[in-house]
């Protein structure tokens, strides 16, 4: 069965300052992986997936991250964070040989000005 | 309008009460999901539905009873339900008519239940 850590509950930063969400999974072959985010209030929204092709994918928002399959994970990055990008982050994990699509317990990220 | 959208955004009821949580999508979608989210644990999947036929429900307490009578609506009726249910439950759909790992789902806001 897949599973899906996300290490850090809460990270802080500074606006402006580059930003690195860890997501790890665990699953026997390649899956697929998303990154949501939840503004407060509101409900989750796709930033990014991949499915196959190229390791680095692009998000909306200004949003990348890199599939690292020796790793085992799905890091989210940003290089600069505006204050508008708190929020939770969830990563998603979906199996390809079943309908599952796991979640992990989401990183609250919290901006200074 | 647009997306997914959840009435009401907040309820309060006590443990015997009856109500029930109305979801509405707008993007022509052919799947719609039922999330229990609490705190500090991952999106729980409680019901799956596609083109309204129900296609998962992950052991989910009889207490929660979903219906589904057209694609664009779907509901959660609530019966007799436990402080321990006190959550969001979140409402999302997604395009594809196969229930599947790679679907990207779009999410409503939520309603925000407290149980008495």
């Amino acid at each position: 069965a897949q599973s899906v850590t996300q290490p850090d509950i809460h990270i802080t930063v500074s606006e402006g300052a580059s930003l690195e969400l860890r997501c790890n999974y665990s699953y026997g072959a390649t899956p697929y992986l998303f990154w949501y985010v939840q503004s407060p209030g509101q409900g989750l929204q796709l930033l990014l997936k991949y499915f196959s092709g190229d390791t680095l994918v692009q998000g909306i928002k200004g949003f990348e991250a890199e599939f690292k399959r020796s790793q085992s994970s799905f890091n989210l990055r940003k290089p600069s964070v505006h204050w508008s990008d708190a929020a939770e982050y969830f990563c998603a994990v979906g199996a390809r040989n079943t309908d599952k699509l796991i979640f992990g317990t989401g990183t609250r990220l919290q901006v200074f000005p | 309008e647009t997306g997914v959208t959840q009435t009401p955004r907040h309820l309060v009821m006590g443990m015997t009460n009856k109500k029930s949580l109305k979801c509405e999508q707008h993007l022509g979608h052919n799947a719609m999901y039922w999330y229990k989210q609490s705190a500090k644990k991952p999106l729980e999947l409680m019901f799956v539905y596609s083109l309204e036929e129900r296609v998962e429900n992950n052991s989910v307490p009889s207490r929660f009873s979903p219906e589904c009578p057209n694609s664009s609506h779907l509901f959660l009726h609530l019966h007799t339900l436990q402080p321990e249910d006190s959550a969001l439950y979140l409402c999302a759909s997604s395009q594809e008519k196969r229930t599947s790992g790679a679907n990207v789902l779009t999410f409503g806001a939520g309603s925000r239940l407290t149980v008495l």
